[in-house]
């Protein structure tokens, strides 16, 4: 399996400007999680979806985000209008529900933002 | 709400020595995980604890979990500079939610 997908690996954008960041799970996974890492605030969960469908997007920072999964293969987070403060690492991760209830996450590569 | 505290945040140790990363965390749960992060990398499984008394040894890292004490632990035994990266551990919230409560990892530097 090659693994959770992500693109762009890198965005450079200016303020203001629309970003959509992608992602492609493992096949078969039922839980696709966004998260967003930065030095300051450490790795933080943005929103999870469980067989597409959006359960808890409380970590959310505010309604310039959003995220989608329109079908099990394919997810994508936008922010509309970025700010310099968006500047993270982004990660998306995948889970299978095992025996026993196991819910081991796998992680893309991550994408970088900067928003200059 | 959940509660996940490692210790310590940074740790930085010698070659040969060993040394052992806490895990805390505020309510019940018998799902604990563990993962390394290299600099700029993404983050990597190493340890999937799912019961009380779980334990996992993997080369020069072992990790076990005592659910009572609501404590992981991640024991380094002679450590080596390949082991530097960050550590994190998370934890299952339980029931059918799906997602999991990461600690803010430990980064450790092993020196010669």
């Amino acid at each position: 399996d090659a693994g959770v997908i992500q693109s762009p690996r890198h965005e450079v954008t200016e303020m203001g400007q629309e970003v959509t960041l992608r992602c492609k799970p493992i096949s078969g996974h039922d839980y696709l999680f966004w998260y967003r890492q930065t030095m300051m605030r450490g790795l933080e969960l943005l929103i999870y979806f469980n067989n597409n469908v959006p359960i808890d997007d409380s970590g959310m920072p505010e309604d310039r985000f959003s995220a989608k999964m329109p079908n099990a293969s394919f997810s994508t987070l936008k922010i509309q209008p970025s700010e310099p403060r968006d500047s993270a690492v982004y990660f998306c991760a995948s889970s299978p529900i095992l025996d026993g209830g196991s819910y081991e996450q796998y992680f893309g590569p991550g994408t970088r933002l900067t928003v200059t | 709400e959940l509660k996940v505290e490692q210790n310590p945040l940074f740790l930085s140790m010698q070659e040969g020595k060993n040394y052992t990363i806490y895990c805390n965390y505020s309510t019940t749960s018998d799902r604990l995980y563990w993962y390394r992060q290299d600099p700029g990398k993404s983050l990597e499984s190493l340890f999937v604890l799912l019961s009380n008394g779980a334990v996992k040894q993997e080369g020069r890292l072992m990790a076990s979990l005592d659910t009572k004490a609501r404590l992981s632990t991640l024991h380094i035994t002679a450590a080596v500079h390949d082991l530097s990266a960050t550590y994190f551990c998370a934890v299952d919230v339980g029931g059918s939610q799906g997602n999991l409560i990461f600690g803010k990892g430990t980064k450790l530097s092993v020196k010669p």
